[in-house]
């Protein structure tokens, strides 16, 4: 199975303030990843594909990129809404993976 | 818009068979640009993809569960089912189900999630 390491597992940060959460995969998987945020007691919910397309509805401070095996989700201006675990997703071959998540918390 | 629900047993003791089955409404279970997988996520393993059928009833399923895994679907009924034999404590988790979009590859639509608890 290809592991998906997701760093850091939690960090804090501020209304406003430019959040990056890096995910690396195991062996390449091209562009084949999606980054999910999980709000407690809620299912996750798609937030990029192919690892930048922003799933529809998605606020544009929201952007992911990378290929191969590094990738980053960014949040440009972290808003209120956005104090949540993000969980990125290998779509390359099965079984799917996941990372064990970045919590995000309020500074 | 589609919405997914999950129902069975919260309680299975262990070495039994955990069953669920999940009812799509909003949208037709035969559409061919969906898999209907399960998902489940504990503390422990996090999140783990289990396995999706398709409307044609071929299946793919995670190689670490695939010998005690059954997923099923029932297009008449608009369901699809999990079935998992032999269960232990390790197989306790939120178990959901998921409207897999084959295109983009994406979890698109989720159930609100059902706990299920191994114990005696």
């Amino acid at each position: 199975d290809i592991q998906m390491t997701q760093s850091p597992s939690s960090l804090s940060a501020s209304v406003g303030d430019r959040v990056t959460i890096t995910c690396r995969a195991s062996q390449g998987i091209r562009n084949d990843l999606g980054w999910y945020q999980q709000k407690p007691g809620k299912a996750p919910k798609c937030l990029i594909y192919g690892a930048s397309s922003l799933q529809n509805g998605v606020p544009s401070r929201f952007s992911g990129s990378g290929s191969g095996t590094e990738f980053t989700l960014t949040i440009s201006s972290l808003q209120p809404e956005d104090f949540a675990t993000y969980y990125c997703l290998q779509h390359n071959i099965y079984p799917r993976t996941f990372g064990r998540g970045t919590k995000v918390e309020i500074k | 818009q589609v919405q997914l629900q999950e129902s069975g047993p919260g309680l299975v003791k262990p070495s039994q068979t955990l069953s669920l089955t999940c009812t799509v409404s909003g949208g037709s279970i035969s559409s061919t640009s969906y898999y209907w997988s399960w998902i489940r996520q504990s503390a422990g393993k996090g999140l783990e993809w289990i396995g999706h059928v398709h409307s044609s009833g071929s299946t793919n399923y995670n190689p670490s569960l695939k010998s005690r895994l059954t997923i099923s679907v029932d297009t008449s009924k608009n369901q699809f089912s999990l079935k998992l034999t032999s269960v232990t404590a390790a197989d306790t988790a939120v178990y959901y189900c998921v409207g897999d979009f084959r295109i983009t590859r994406t979890f698109d639509y989720w159930g609100q999630g059902t706990l299920v608890t191994v114990s005696s």
